[in-house]
């Protein structure tokens, strides 16, 4: 079976940091671009950063670019979204998606774990 | 940022109803656009993708269409399980943003 499951979601203070992963299983990780899509909850879709399937390519959203960093292991059929300085506006569902292509550009995301989330408050 | 404006931004409708959602871009392209359904306190899911290609195991009363800057999400016979939250998303040109989403209700 085709799984994504997200993990090390919580609540954080304002300024500091979070890294939430993404564990991969039933496809062949290495093949396919990755993404993480963020929903505050009762609100819209905002995708957030990607990765090509050889990490050529990182992408990221003007409001976290600079803050987060995206990164993957494949050895360990994992993906990952490193959030430093985290802001109140960052609380959010992060759901990690699994892209149709290998190269982040033009993103079918095909696949979508159920979501880690993540509260920034004092 | 391309910016995605879908209409309605809810309705309401029975089953068996032929139902029509339109996605209005920014920019114009032809080919780089996706719609999900998400329903409440699940993940999203892929019903369309590059307009008019359908997700494997979608039903066929799904379908999508459109270029330029407008797009529609057609339901043809509206089925119960079909109630949920539907998002359209450009992959013409990063950011990759989506629509604000069209809530679609039981009548």
């Amino acid at each position: 079976e085709v799984q994504l499951v997200e993990s090390g979601g919580g609540s954080v203070q304002p300024g500091r940091s979070l890294k939430v992963s993404c564990a991969a299983s039933g496809f062949s990780f290495d093949e396919y671009a990755m993404h993480w899509v963020r929903q505050v909850p009762g609100k819209g879709l905002q995708w957030v950063s990607g990765i090509s399937w050889d990490s050529g390519y990182r992408g990221y959203a003007d409001s976290v670019k600079g803050r987060f960093i995206i990164s993957r292991d494949d050895a360990k059929s994992s993906l990952y979204l490193q959030m430093n300085s985290l802001r109140p506006e960052d609380t959010a569902l992060y759901f990690c998606a699994k892209d149709m292509g290998d190269s982040g550009n033009y993103p079918v995301f095909d696949i979508w774990g159920q979501g880690t989330m993540v509260t920034v408050s004092s | 940022d391309i910016q995605m404006t879908q209409s309605p931004s809810s309705l309401s409708a029975s089953v068996g109803d032929r139902v029509t959602i339109t996605c209005r871009t920014s920019q114009t392209f032809s080919s780089y656009l996706n719609w999900y359904q998400q329903k409440p306190g699940k993940a999203p899911k892929l019903l369309i993708y590059t307009v008019s290609s359908l997700q494997s195991g979608v039903p066929s009363r799904f379908s999508g269409s459109g270029s330029g800057t407008d797009f529609t999400l057609t339901i043809s016979s509206l089925q119960p399980e079909d109630f949920a939250t539907y998002y359209c998303q450009q992959i013409y040109s990063a950011p990759w943003t989506f629509g604000q989403g069209t809530k679609v209700e039981i009548k």
